[in-house]
């Protein structure tokens, strides 16, 4: 059964630093996997998509990488700014079936 | 803005009632996924519907059910409801050509059971 992981829960920096967050799963035989964003009354904002043939994607100051032999991926923001707070969980899909298997989610500050 | 709204935006029930929950898709938008997310949790898939038809469904119980119409709205229900149903209710709507990867999420329904 594919579980997905994410650490930390929370994360608080100061604007302007460069920061990851991670995202591991269980079973490598993933099709892709996509970071979104959850904003608080706004819904779920799809932020990258790695196909499983795929490394990385860049969108902006994002990148996402993927290595499915460890099952990890991760999400570089750049240069981060206080817009960026949110809620950022990864999702995994299977081979099978168009089931979405999710993350709990890195809840992240950035303080002005 | 996505186009895909719900409603309510809250709603409180006591256990053992029954809820629907709508949702709105734009046009052209011919499946809808539901997710249920518990505080603190990631989203639960729970079901999805293409062409008005169930095709794919999570871990949950009979008692969740669903409609979808043929313009673009859909519903979720759920009966005898229970304490651990109170979370947040995403539907999610994916037009025919961006394929099952690109979904566009509502903003969700909160729903407290009590």
């Amino acid at each position: 059964k594919q579980e997905v992981t994410q650490i930390p829960a929370a994360l608080s920096v100061p604007e302007g630093e460069n920061l990851v967050l991670n995202c591991s799963f269980t079973d490598s035989a993933i099709y892709n996997l996509q970071w979104f964003r959850q904003d608080p009354g706004k819904g779920l904002t799809s932020l990258l998509l790695i196909q499983s043939s795929q490394r990385e994607q860049t969108s902006g100051r994002l990148n996402a990488s993927l290595d499915k032999s460890s099952g990890r991926s991760t999400l570089y923001i750049a240069a981060s700014q206080p817009g960026d707070s949110a809620t950022y969980l990864c999702a995994v899909r299977a081979d099978s079936n168009y089931q979405l298997i999710w993350g709990a989610g890195t809840k992240l500050i950035i303080k002005p | 803005e996505t186009g895909v709204t719900q409603s309510p935006t809250h709603l409180i029930k006591t256990r053992g009632q029954q809820v629907t929950l709508r949702c709105s898709s734009q046009s052209g938008h011919n499946t809808v996924s539901w997710y249920q997310q518990a505080l603190g949790q990631g989203p639960q898939f729970i079901f999805q519907y293409y062409r008005e038809e169930e095709n794919g469904r999570g871990n949950f119980p009979p008692r969740f059910s669903g409609l979808q119409f043929p313009n673009y709205s859909s519903e979720l229900n759920v009966n005898a409801l229970e304490l651990d149903d109170s979370a947040l209710y995403l539907c999610a709507s994916s037009p025919v050509a961006g394929g099952p990867d690109t979904q566009y999420f509502g903003p969700g329904t909160r729903l407290t059971v009590l």
